[in-house]
């Protein structure tokens, strides 16, 4: 596609569920990052992925948070045992390098834990 | 610590009037630096990016200007439309990678709302 495409875009879930979110950054994009927004906030970093290179995990709030990115391309973030404090929009955005260009966005994973 | 400072935090502006937002920025060793816009729902859309030798840059009605000494850098509205009401973010890019916080360091936005 044209953009990075992130899916669910809406997804309400009860606390305790595992929930998957999925983004497909732009084709040839080798950055990859997970940022969350709480309502009003301003945005979070989560987790980065450049290449092949190991992802920077950091960011991550917790161990219930973890995300894959497969063969370059699609990445997975996963909430286990989801909490309420986890509702937020979840962005999902790629760049071709790690600095100097420019960095394009999804529409974002709306979460809501009830 | 790294850190993007905007002002105002909201701004409510009529039709038809320009508008300066700011940015202040405590960020090393600095990359670049872009504005984004929000709108509510939607994911941010870059607007401009500067690098350290850049001090002005324009996209349409949307003027970004940058100071790296004093490190601020302000983002001037022209002739506002009613489309213009979103959230404006300052974001800082790091020259390397930087750990937890990401490579890219967020301003919490400021809020326009732009009033017929």
């Amino acid at each position: 596609g044209a953009g990075v495409s992130q899916s669910p875009s809406n997804k309400v879930t009860e606390k305790g569920k595992d929930v998957e979110l999925r983004c497909d950054p732009i084709s040839g994009h080798t950055a990859l990052y997970w940022y969350r927004q709480s309502l009003g906030q301003g945005l979070e970093f989560l987790i980065y992925f450049q290449g092949n290179s190991a992802p920077d995990k950091s960011g991550l709030p917790s161990d219930r948070f973890s995300a894959e990115r497969t063969g370059g391309s699609v990445s997975t973030l996963t909430i286990q045992r989801t909490q309420q404090e986890d509702s937020a929009v979840y962005l999902c955005a790629s760049s071709l390098q790690l600095t100097g260009n420019t960095i394009y966005f999804g529409e974002g994973s709306w979460l809501t834990v009830v | 610590k790294n850190q993007v400072e905007q002002s105002p935090q909201s701004l409510i502006i009529l039709e038809g009037k320009n508008c300066t937002l700011q940015c202040n920025y405590t960020v090393s060793p600095f990359s670049n630096l872009r504005w984004y816009k929000q709108d509510t729902g939607r994911g941010p859309v870059s607007l401009t990016i500067m690098t350290f030798s850049e001090n002005t840059k324009s996209n349409g009605r949307y003027t970004a200007t940058l100071d790296a000494d004093t490190k601020q850098s302000s983002l001037h509205i022209t002739a506002s439309q009613l489309s213009d009401s979103a959230s404006y973010i300052c974001v800082v890019s790091l020259l390397n990678y930087g750990g937890s916080q990401g490579n890219l360091i967020f301003g919490k936005g400021t809020k326009l709302s732009v009033k017929p």
